[in-house]
């Protein structure tokens, strides 16, 4: 059963620009994590934010998580046409229930020259 | 590293064939996965590994069988294939951990049966 939706479903914006992702989900978490799959590829994680954090950061990537709003965004600044890809978020919850993530729908990231 | 590797990456089968997708890593990741991705259905888990020897059922299993005898392979099984089984499939693997890790992905195979 899919936990996170992401939001928005699509997002279009021009190359400098940057780019907002949501996520949210149900139950309680371990961590949240953030992949990219670009068309007709795997999925290559990105960033793992654990729930006793706020907000991580690597290199033009920024996600924040709140777990009292169970959500968490995902900001890709100074968006680049490379960044075109659909975006997941996957929750992993504590021990006895952390084996498997639990997947999103994704965000689909169009980023025009 | 070659990480995970998927074999084949495009097949063609009709209606009632079988046929064996063969995932394999080359991390030592005690965990591996069985996911099948259609469009606006995200991924969705059909059966996983946590250790050699051992498989479980995910969220979608009807119509698959899995087998992990060695630990660095993962095999996913079509007995007799149905329309609805045209999709892709992704293999995944991750280190065991309560800490939790990422998962790494294959490439895919892009299964169509007609």
């Amino acid at each position: 059963s899919q936990q996170g939706e992401e939001d928005p479903q699509a997002l279009s914006i021009q190359e400098g620009e940057n780019a907002t992702m949501n996520c949210s989900y149900k139950t309680s978490i371990n961590n949240l994590q953030w992949y990219r799959q670009n068309s007709g590829r795997g999925l290559v994680h990105l960033i793992l934010i654990r729930s006793n954090e706020r907000e991580k950061h690597s290199g033009r990537l920024r996600v924040t998580l709140d777990t009292s709003k169970k959500s968490s965004s995902l900001l890709i600044t100074a968006s680049r046409a490379a960044d075109t890809a659909s975006y997941f978020c996957a929750t992993q919850g504590y021990a006895g229930n952390n084996r498997k993530l639990i997947w999103g729908l994704g965000t689909s990231l169009a980023v025009n020259p | 590293n070659a990480g995970v590797t998927q074999t084949p990456k495009f097949r063609v089968l009709k209606t009632g064939q079988s046929m064996t997708l063969l995932c394999a890593q080359d991390m030592n990741h005690e965990y591996m996965y069985w996911y099948r991705q259609d469009p606006g259905m995200g991924l969705r888990l059909i059966h996983y590994s946590v250790g050699e020897g051992t498989t479980a059922k995910g969220e979608v299993p009807d119509g698959y069988n899995v087998s992990r005898l060695k630990k660095q392979n993962f095999l996913l099984g079509l007995e007799s294939a149905a329309p609805s089984q045209t999709s892709v499939y992704f293999c995944a693997s991750t280190d065991a951990g309560q800490r939790g890790r990422e998962q790494y992905f294959g490439p895919g195979t892009r299964l169509t049966v007609t």
